[in-house]
């Protein structure tokens, strides 16, 4: 029973070189999510996908690629990492209901801390 | 877009008192959540309520949708509370947004 799992849990790269953080999630939802963290600027939305093969921007997506080719599975790449990308990140899922609105009720990950040096 | 502010922005508590927490926001929500971040960074669901009221334990959650707001009720507090409690809201035109959180210590 793991539910959503991250990983690595914590990253150290260089400028410029490329990241991919891992999602799992074993509820069979049908929408994933990434977020990341920063003091003062709380949790911000990066990409979302609402099932395999489709996915959307959210606020902050510059920088990152995602992809989702199995519903269970939720990539994140960051290409060319800066360091402005050194953050925690959080993936999250959920299954939306007729009446939950967009995003449903929402159950995180246990983030992944990435240093970008 | 959607102003979602908390308060208070920090709180300490003795043991065994009791807090509410509140979340104010500024136009219509279709989905109201509430989240307890530990000390070690792991971000918990603890209410999804758009409106009305739920309980869990000696939690409590009231969401009043039609004045913008939710309030978080913790009661007989212990040590392990202490974190960041988020507020989350999804207006009907866009995506799940958070409030900037309370921060509680709770001591022994």
């Amino acid at each position: 029973d793991a539910g959503i799992t991250q990983s690595p849990r914590y990253k150290i790269t260089e400028t410029g070189r490329q990241v991919t953080l891992m999602c799992h999630q074993t509820w069979s939802h049908s929408y994933m999510f990434w977020y990341r963290q920063d003091l003062g600027h709380g949790l911000r939305l990066i990409y979302y996908s609402a099932a395999a093969d489709i996915t959307d921007k959210g606020e902050v997506p510059d920088g990152y690629v995602v992809s989702r080719s199995k519903t269970e599975n939720f990539p994140l790449t960051l290409e060319s990492a800066t360091r402005s990308q050194t953050s925690v990140y959080f993936c999250a899922s959920s299954e939306p209901t007729r009446t939950s609105g967009y995003t449903g009720e929402l159950f995180f990950g246990e983030g992944s801390r990435l240093t970008v040096l | 877009g959607i102003q979602v502010e908390q308060s208070p922005p920090d709180l300490i508590l003795q043991e065994g008192a009791n807090s509410t927490l509140r979340c104010n926001f500024s136009d219509s929500v279709n989905n109201l959540q509430w989240f307890h971040q530990n000390p070690w960074g792991q971000l918990i669901n603890l209410f999804y309520i758009p409106s009305g009221t739920k309980q869990n334990g000696r939690l409590s959650a009231t969401t009043v949708a039609t004045e913008r707001y939710s309030l978080l009720y913790i009661s007989s507090s212990q040590t392990t509370d202490s974190g960041v409690y988020f507020c989350a809201v999804e207006p009907y035109t866009d995506k799940l947004i958070f409030g900037t959180g309370t921060r509680l210590q709770v001591f022994p």
